[in-house]
C-alpha cells in the first residue's frame, strides 16, 4: 500500500541548532515530493518540491532536502533554526501514474529560546 | 490574486444536517483537492478532480459527495452529518498532478463541528 510516513510527531530545538525533519515513503513508481508547512490557523505553504535531477533541492526560509531513492526518504533540513519556524511541517508525495497528492501525519516544531 | 478561497471558516452542524463547503479559484488550476485534517493524522484526501467534469475517491470519501462543473468551484457536500466529520477541511488546487505534479496551493481552511 501506498504510504508517507513521518516518524516525528513532535520535535523541540534550541533556537540556532540545526533542524532534520525526517520523511519516508512507500510507493512503488517514480515519487515527486513536497514539503509544506503550516502555521497555526493557516492553510499549507509549500517549502520545496522534488520532481528529478539533483537530489538536494533548496527551498524558501533556509530550507534543504535531500532525496534518498536507496532509503525511500526526503529528509527536510535548516542549518539554523529561527523562533519563526516553529509550525507544523507535512511531507507530500505523488505518484507518476497517480493522480491525488498524499500527506504525512506531520511533524510540529517547537523552538526554543 | 485571491488564490483558493474556502467558506465557511466556521460552521456548527447538528447530526444528521447537511451542508456545502465551498471552493473556489482563480488560478485556472486542472487539479483541485478536498482534505481533511485531524489531530496527529495528518491530511487525509477525501476526493480529487482532475478537470470539469471529473472527480474521484481518496482515501476517506464515505459521508462525502462532490461535484465539478467549472475549473474554478470545487464544492464538498455532506449529506448527514455526523460526530466523525468533526475536523478541518482544507481545499487544495494544482495546474497539474500524477506526472509533471506542480505545487498545491491550499485554501485557509473550514473548521466543522458536528454535534
Amino acid at each position: 500500500a501506498q504510504s508517507v510516513t513521518q516518524p516525528d510527531i513532535h520535535i523541540t530545538v534550541s533556537e540556532g541548532a540545526s533542524l532534520e525533519l525526517r520523511c519516508n515513503y512507500s510507493y512503488g513508481a517514480t515519487p515527486y515530493l513536497f514539503w509544506y508547512v503550516q502555521s497555526p490557523g493557516q492553510g499549507l505553504q509549500l517549502l520545496l518540491k522534488y520532481f528529478s535531477g539533483d537530489t538536494l533541492v533548496q527551498g524558501i526560509k533556509g530550507f534543504e532536502a535531500e532525496f534518498k531513492r536507496s532509503q525511500s526518504s526526503f529528509n527536510l533540513r535548516k542549518p539554523s533554526v529561527h523562533w519563526s519556524d516553529a509550525a507544523e511541517y507535512f511531507c507530500a508525495v505523488v505518484t507518476y501514474n497517480n493522480n491525488d497528492m498524499r500527506f504525512g501525519a506531520g511533524t510540529r516544531l517547537t523552538v526554543k529560546p | 490574486n485571491a488564490g483558493v478561497t474556502q467558506t465557511p471558516k466556521f460552521r456548527i452542524l447538528k447530526i444528521g444536517q447537511s451542508m456545502t463547503l465551498q471552493c473556489t479559484q482563480d488560478m485556472n488550476h486542472n487539479y483541485m483537492y478536498w482534505y481533511r485534517q485531524d489531530p496527529g493524522m495528518g491530511l487525509k484526501l477525501i476526493y480529487y478532480s482532475v478537470g470539469a467534469g471529473i472527480t474521484d475517491k481518496g482515501e476517506v470519501p464515505n459521508g462525502y459527495n462532490v461535484s465539478r462543473s467549472t475549473t474554478e468551484d470545487f464544492p464538498l457536500r455532506l449529506e448527514l452529518a455526523a460526530p466523525s466529520q468533526t475536523s478541518v477541511y482544507f481545499c487544495a488546487s494544482s495546474y497539474l498532478g500524477g506526472a509533471g505534479s506542480t505545487e498545491a496551493f491550499f485554501g485557509q481552511g473550514t473548521r466543522l463541528t458536528v454535534v
